[in-house]
């Protein structure tokens, strides 16, 4: 078991580009959240996400960024429109039903010049 | 509100030294707390829970409803103990989700 999956490692984008980040998580979770880390910050959680449904989204910011978990392939987070601001470490994490100990992937840290 | 705090950023002690790494939260419920620790190079990964009341690494950590603290100690500290340490919270019912502190980084000197 590869463990969660996250790519790309690094993306670097420009003002006004989207950024797309991929989760694969553990084989058997069905379970997704993705947190975000500010420089000099703690993680803060933004989405939790079961398969084809948002089942918290209290931690999104309103506009230009969305999530899903599809039926099959990996979960997404889409930034549309980047901003400086958006330049942080982008940290998914994965569990299963039966225990929700979440398992975390290697991060995306997202750069925007 | 739900918050975590860490008021170390940074702890230096030295190899065989006791060490203590602070966590205070605030939640009105009664909280699940965690230990997760990211090794340099490494994705974050949990040390410990307080439901299961276990030695991970020789580390341990007490719920204290009364000062509301879950610190994180351990005896006598090793080199390879070197790391990010953050404490975390996860309230009952609800989406699961985590709440962390900002984190200490710990540095064990030989």
């Amino acid at each position: 078991n590869a463990g969660v999956m996250q790519n790309p490692r690094h993306l670097v984008r420009r003002r006004g580009q989207e950024a797309r980040l991929r989760c694969s998580p553990m084989k058997g979770h069905s379970h997704v959240y993705w947190y975000r880390q500010l420089p000099e910050e703690g993680l803060k959680f933004m989405v939790y996400l079961q398969k084809e449904n948002i089942i918290d989204e209290s931690g999104m910011p309103k506009e230009r960024f969305s999530a899903e978990f599809p039926k099959e392939g990996p979960s997404i987070l889409r930034i549309q429109q980047v901003v400086r601001g958006d330049s942080a470490a982008y940290f998914c994490a994965s569990c299963s039903a039966l225990s929700y100990e979440q398992y975390f992937g290697p991060g995306t840290r997202l750069t925007v010049t | 509100a739900q918050r975590v705090t860490q008021p170390e950023k940074l702890l230096s002690v030295f190899k065989g030294a006791p060490v203590e790494l602070k966590c205070n939260y605030s939640y009105s419920g009664s909280p699940e707390l965690f230990w997760y620790v990211q090794y340099s190079r490494q994705r974050l990964q949990l040390l410990l829970r307080h439901i299961s009341r276990e030695s991970i690494k020789g580390f341990t950590a007490d719920l204290n409803k009364g000062e509301t603290s879950f610190h994180l100690k351990k005896p006598f500290a090793q080199e390879e103990d070197s790391a990010m340490y953050y404490c975390a919270l996860r309230g009952q019912g609800g989406s699961e989700k985590l709440v962390f502190g900002k984190g200490t980084k710990l540095t064990v000197n030989p």
